[in-house]
């Protein structure tokens, strides 16, 4: 079955530090891997994708995530935290011999929080 | 352009009434999916049309239907409302069917409370 897990409930990083925000995930085949930022009373905007390819993705507002196939992870990391990238950040999978090509499977969220 | 854009903002309904949620997608697209996020969670995946065909349903009760229409905008119908149907119910749009060909745009979404 596919799963996506984010392990911690929340982040605590300072202003001007590298970020990361931890995604692993469980799938039969091949894994689409997706970022999405939500900020409070908001919808979802998508930060980045991987698909296949180069196992650093870059995408938008300066984040990038690196893919781990051996170690089934798409940690999301910035090199330096702006306070306002304070927000929710979900990490999704959809896997490639999912009958479902629509379906994303969601993690529960990590809180992101920079402190100034 | 326009992006996603959700009606109404907020809802309030009691048990056992009917809601209807609206949605119209970014010009030009014709996937519409929608989803349920309880507070605290992630979210979980309605239903999927795209070209005005249902594509895929995920794990809700009867209770809960859809429907594409010919400009690509969605209605999303909820019927003998339950208390932990109080959730935001969010609405996203894409070029393709696939989720692997374009991301997600969410709009905003609606807040259903139900008391």
């Amino acid at each position: 079955a596919q799963s996506v897990a984010q392990p911690e409930d929340q982040v605590n990083v300072a202003e001007g530090n590298p970020l990361t925000v931890k995604c692993t995930y469980s799938v039969s085949g091949n894994p689409y891997l997706f970022w999405y930022v939500q900020y409070p009373n908001r919808g979802l905007q998508f930060l980045l994708k991987y698909i296949t390819g180069d196992n650093l993705v870059k995408g938008s507002y300066g984040f990038e995530a690196e893919f781990n196939k051996s170690q089934t992870s798409f940690h999301l990391k910035k090199p330096s935290a702006l306070v306002s990238d304070s927000a929710l950040y979900f990490c999704a999978v959809r896997d490639s011999l999912s009958d479902s090509n629509y379906q994303l499977i969601w993690g529960a969220g990590t809180k992101l929080i920079i402190k100034p | 352009d326009a992006g996603v854009t959700q009606s109404p903002t907020h809802l309030i309904k009691t048990r056992g009434q009917q809601v209807t949620l609206r949605c119209s997608p970014i010009s030009g697209h014709k996937s519409v999916s929608w989803y349920q996020q309880v507070l605290g969670q992630g979210p979980q995946f309605i239903f999927q049309y795209y070209e005005k065909e249902e594509r895929g349903r995920g794990n809700f009760p009867d209770r809960f239907s859809a429907r594409q229409f010919p400009n690509y905008s969605s209605e999303l119908n909820v019927n003998a409302l339950l208390l932990g149907d109080s959730a935001l119910y969010l609405c996203a749009s894409s070029l393709e069917s696939g989720a692997y060909n374009s991301p997600l745009h969410f709009g905003n979404g609606t807040r259903l409370t139900v008391t």
